[in-house]
């Protein structure tokens, strides 16, 4: 299995700041042949199912603001939230989607500081 | 626009057969990939497995001898069976919606369940 290590647990950061989560994969997912990474970001606010923000590790699903940047390659991807809001305090999951069986992160809380 | 709803028992017995059914609503079932997902109260997401609408599956090896993923393309609906339960498979259970050709990231989740597993 690619286990899915995401740092720090939780942080809090001031409205309007930036926020960063790190997602470390136990090994690359990074497909050679068309050279993407199956890594997939979701938000996940108390109550509510996931919800998908970044795929391909950094395309912004339809609807998501600019705040939310994706970016990294093989094994080392980030989660920045450029301008933290109110609306953005949730749990935010890394996914593997390269092979089976589907492996989350741990999760990261992010409240206001 | 695309809805999946989960549906089935809230409470299950130790040692019985939790039983699910996930009925989506604006796309074809036969279109996509489907697939369920368990979150244990205050806990990270689990991937359980997935179906086609061939029949074909895919299971997580750390539950695969008690999963059962079904699927009914006449209904539009695909249902999971989670045998012999323990207080450990409680949790939050929730269908969703593979991307792509099956090898893609969530795309539409259902709200979830609540499965308790107690006497």
């Amino acid at each position: 299995d690619i286990v899915m290590t995401q740092s720090p647990d939780s942080l809090a950061v001031s409205l309007g700041e930036r926020a960063t989560i790190s997602c470390k994969s136990s090994q690359s997912v990074l497909y050679s042949s068309n050279n993407k990474n199956y890594l997939a970001w979701y938000q996940q606010k108390p109550g509510q199912p996931p919800k998908v923000l970044i795929y391909w590790a950094s395309t912004r699903e339809s609807g998501v603001p600019d705040r939310f940047r994706g970016s990294g390659s093989g094994t080392d991807f980030t989660l920045t939230i450029s301008s933290l809001q109110a609306e953005d305090v949730a749990v935010y999951y890394c996914q593997q989607y390269y092979n089976t069986p589907r492996t989350f992160g741990q999760g990261t809380k992010v409240e206001i500081k | 626009q695309v809805q999946l709803q989960e549906s089935g028992p809230g409470l299950v017995k130790p040692s019985e057969t939790l039983s699910l059914t996930c009925t989506v609503s604006g796309v074809s079932i036969t279109t996509y990939y489907w697939s369920w997902i368990r979150q244990p109260p205050g806990k990270g997401l689990e991937w359980i497995g997935y179906i086609y609408y061939s029949g074909g599956t895919n299971y997580n090896p750390s539950l695969k001898s008690r999963v059962t993923i079904s699927i009914d393309t006449s209904e539009n609906q695909f249902s999971l069976k989670l045998s012999s339960v323990t207080a450990a498979d409680m949790a939050v259970y929730y269908c969703a919606r593979v991307s792509g050709s099956g090898n893609g990231f969530f795309d539409f989740w259902g709200q979830g369940t609540l499965v308790t597993v107690s006497t």
